[in-house]
């Protein structure tokens, strides 16, 4: 069974602190690995997708790492916002089909 | 353009009831995937299409989940004799091709209360 690995589970920070969160999936079979965010009443959106061992993405405030040898991206946001509260999600992509395992998801709160 | 449409956005039903949910994925696109969230879970995979076949429908729960494509756009996911364990937001999502690589597009989904 793949299990998508996500923490912490929810965080709590100010506006303007710098955070990150982990993703661990399994490194076998690995074809790319999905960043999404999805804000409430709102459907997830995509930020990432990485597929390079060593890739490094960005967009705006936010980025993403990825190490496919041990199985873990990290996302990084800097100088968070208030509009940048919603849960955070990654997402497995296997190499058979499009079909996306996805983490549990991290929670960022962002108070003004 | 027009993103992923999906309808009802709410369905409150009885148990035992059969219910349809509707999926309008971007137009191009030839891969569809169906995904549900229950309460306190992540999202969960149901079933996906490429074109108007599902080469995986590993993640249906039990054989009262079923689901179709037609003409390689609209997709309705069917859930017969619903029991309380049903209740999810129910996701779907499109992309161009139906490899690990694309990004996947969502629609807002459908919540599904039984009663």
């Amino acid at each position: 069974i793949l299990n998508v690995e996500q923490s912490p589970q929810s965080l709590h920070v100010q506006e303007g602190d710098s955070t990150n969160f982990t993703c661990s999936f399994p490194s076998s079979n690995f074809y790319a690995l999905h960043w999404y965010r999805w804000e409430t009443a709102k459907s997830p959106e995509a930020l990432f997708v990485m597929t390079l061992n060593g890739d490094e993405k960005k967009k705006g405030r936010i980025s993403a790492t990825l190490n496919t040898k041990e199985g873990y991206s990290y996302l990084y946001i800097k100088g968070s916002q208030p509009e940048d509260s919603a849960t955070y999600l990654c997402a497995f992509g296997g190499n058979q089909g499009g079909k996306l395992i996805f983490g549990q998801g991290t929670e960022l709160s962002v108070k003004p | 353009g027009a993103g992923v449409s999906q309808s009802p956005s709410n369905k409150v039903t009885e148990k035992g009831k059969d219910v349809e949910l509707r999926c309008d994925p971007i137009s191009g696109h030839t891969a569809l995937y169906w995904y549900r969230q229950s309460l306190g879970q992540g999202l969960e995979f149901l079933i996906y299409f490429q074109g108007n076949s599902a080469p995986d429908k590993s993640g249906l729960p039990s054989d009262r989940f079923s689901a179709e494509r037609t003409g390689g756009s609209v997709s309705t996911l069917t859930i017969q004799r619903t029991q309380q364990e049903d209740s999810a937001v129910y996701l779907c999502a499109s992309s161009l091709r139906q490899v690990g690589n694309q990004p996947q597009h969502f629609g807002d989904g459908t919540r599904l209360s039984i009663l």
